[in-house]
């Protein structure tokens, strides 16, 4: 299994961030697995920015919540992020990655991410 | 949304063993949650390195390991080579919030 992300390089502030991710083997649906979108700014850390769960359900970094939309194209065996009303703090590589869950409890379920794509560096500037 | 805590930067001689830890909360480790380890070699994107507390994918070397308390876990690298110089990330996920929370991240040099 191998992803892939795709998608400009620069974007202007304000405007929308559009992202692909392909995948390119396997079922897009499995009870088991699900697809997640991870970025990392310039000299910074991990920071996950959403899930999309193998029954439709999605989650999102509150932080980042009223902004983003992550959905999946079965056919095209594609992810996609939409990040709107960017600004220069979205600047960052960008990860598409394939989630597992593990061991759930009453609190919750555990989940890793395995594997994930090279990365597309976004860079927003006017 | 919490943060699991990790040292910025640890350091070993080729040959040495290091440890790396993650502190967590109530929330994410605390409550159970499971933590994995991610190695993030220099321009590449993260591997998962440990899954599960304890967990070695395939052909991760035994070299690597990783152990959990209340409210924290640590990675220990033994018989450090060159290769391992890398950045490493621990992840957990967060109860209340039903979210996930990666660590501050610690670079590793080897000296």
């Amino acid at each position: 299994l191998q992803l892939q992300e795709s998608g400009p390089g620069v974007v202007r502030p304000s405007e929308t961030l559009s992202l692909t991710c392909n995948v390119s083997a396997g079922p897009m649906s499995h009870s088991n697995y699900y697809w997640a979108w991870i970025r990392q700014s310039p000299g910074k850390g991990l920071e996950w920015i959403g899930s999309l769960y193998y029954d439709g359900a999605s989650r999102y970094n509150p932080s980042l919540q009223s902004r983003v939309t992550i959905s999946v194209d079965t056919f095209k065996n594609e992810i996609s992020l939409k990040l709107t009303s960017v600004t220069a703090a979205d600047t960052a590589v960008y990860f598409c990655a394939r989630g597992t869950v593990g061991h759930c409890s009453i609190v919750g379920c555990s989940n890793w991410f395995d594997p994930w794509g090279q990365g597309t560096r976004v860079t927003v500037s006017p | 949304q919490s943060v699991l805590t990790q040292p910025p930067s640890v350091s070993g001689a080729p040959g040495q063993r290091v440890i790396i830890s993650c502190t967590g909360s109530s929330s994410d480790i605390g409550a159970g949650l499971q933590v994995h380890w991610y190695q993030q070699l220099p321009g590449t994107a993260p591997k998962v390195l440990i899954y599960g507390d304890t967990y070695r994918p395939s052909g991760v070397p035994e070299r690597f390991s990783a152990s959990r308390s209340a409210t924290s876990a640590s990675l220990a690298i033994s018989g450090l080579q060159a290769e391992d110089e890398a950045d490493y990330y621990c992840q957990s996920s967060d109860s209340a919030l039903k979210t996930v929370v990666f660590g501050t991240g610690t670079r590793l040099t080897v000296l």
